[in-house]
């Protein structure tokens, strides 16, 4: 069974500092995909970055930055430089190889950026 | 290019009726995923579709059905509607690899 873990379900964040949301995992998969999605108050999700299980870098995508272990089975999303736009819900969701194109969501946590 | 469409944006039905869904996916994607999403919670996954077959299932009674078109968009069929259906409905487009899924803005339905 897959299982995606966010633990804090709402966090601030001054403007222009880092935040890290954390994010944990379960999964008996050995080959699997680890994402993060923004969610604004408009509702659509935008995909912000990806992690393949096997793959040696941690992952980068502008202003975001994929703090992977694979050992304690983490994924944390770190933002630098939080600009307000940022505040919104941020999703950690996961993809096994053995499950198809089934997408795992955690339960997500509320960011909101302070001027 | 166009991202990932959903119509219609609102919806508003009474228990017992019938709703349908659109999804257009992104221009060359086979894939398509229907999740539900409600209020506070993540989503969750409904059904994918991949040339026009059924891929995967999750854990939702059988008044939820879709069914993927030649073109590869999709519909999302919810009959005897329940108060408990009202959520956020999103549908996500991919290649069908293990890559990222693309979702669309959703479409909204209240129950009442």
């Amino acid at each position: 069974a897959q299982k995606i873990t966010q633990t804090q379900p709402g966090m601030f964040v001054q403007e222009k500092e880092a935040v890290t949301l954390d994010c944990t995992y379960d999964t008996s998969d050995p080959s699997y995909g680890l994402f993060w999605y923004k969610q604004p108050s408009s509702g659509e999700m935008i995909f912000l970055i990806y992690q393949g299980s096997y793959d040696q870098q941690n992952a980068t995508e502008g202003r975001y930055s994929l703090n992977f272990q694979k050992a304690r089975k983490s994924a944390n999303l770190v933002i630098s430089a939080s600009q307000l736009g940022d505040s919104a819900m941020y999703f950690c969701a996961m993809r096994g190889w053995n499950t198809g194109n089934q997408f795992y969501f955690g339960t997500g946590t509320s960011l909101t950026v302070i001027p | 290019d166009a991202g990932v469409t959903q119509s219609p944006t609102h919806l508003i039905k009474t228990r017992g009726q019938q709703v349908t869904l659109r999804c257009s996916p992104i221009s060359g994607h086979k894939s398509v995923s229907w999740y539900q999403q409600v209020l506070g919670q993540g989503p969750q996954f409904i059904f994918q579709y991949y040339e026009k077959e059924e891929r995967g299932r999750g854990n939702f009674p059988d008044r939820f059905s879709a069914r993927q078109f030649p073109n590869y968009s999709s519909e999302l069929n919810v009959n005897a509607l329940l108060l408990g259906d009202s959520a956020l409905y999103l549908c996500a487009s991919s290649d069908g690899g293990l890559n990222e899924q693309y979702f669309g803005p959703g479409t909204r339905l209240t129950v009442t």
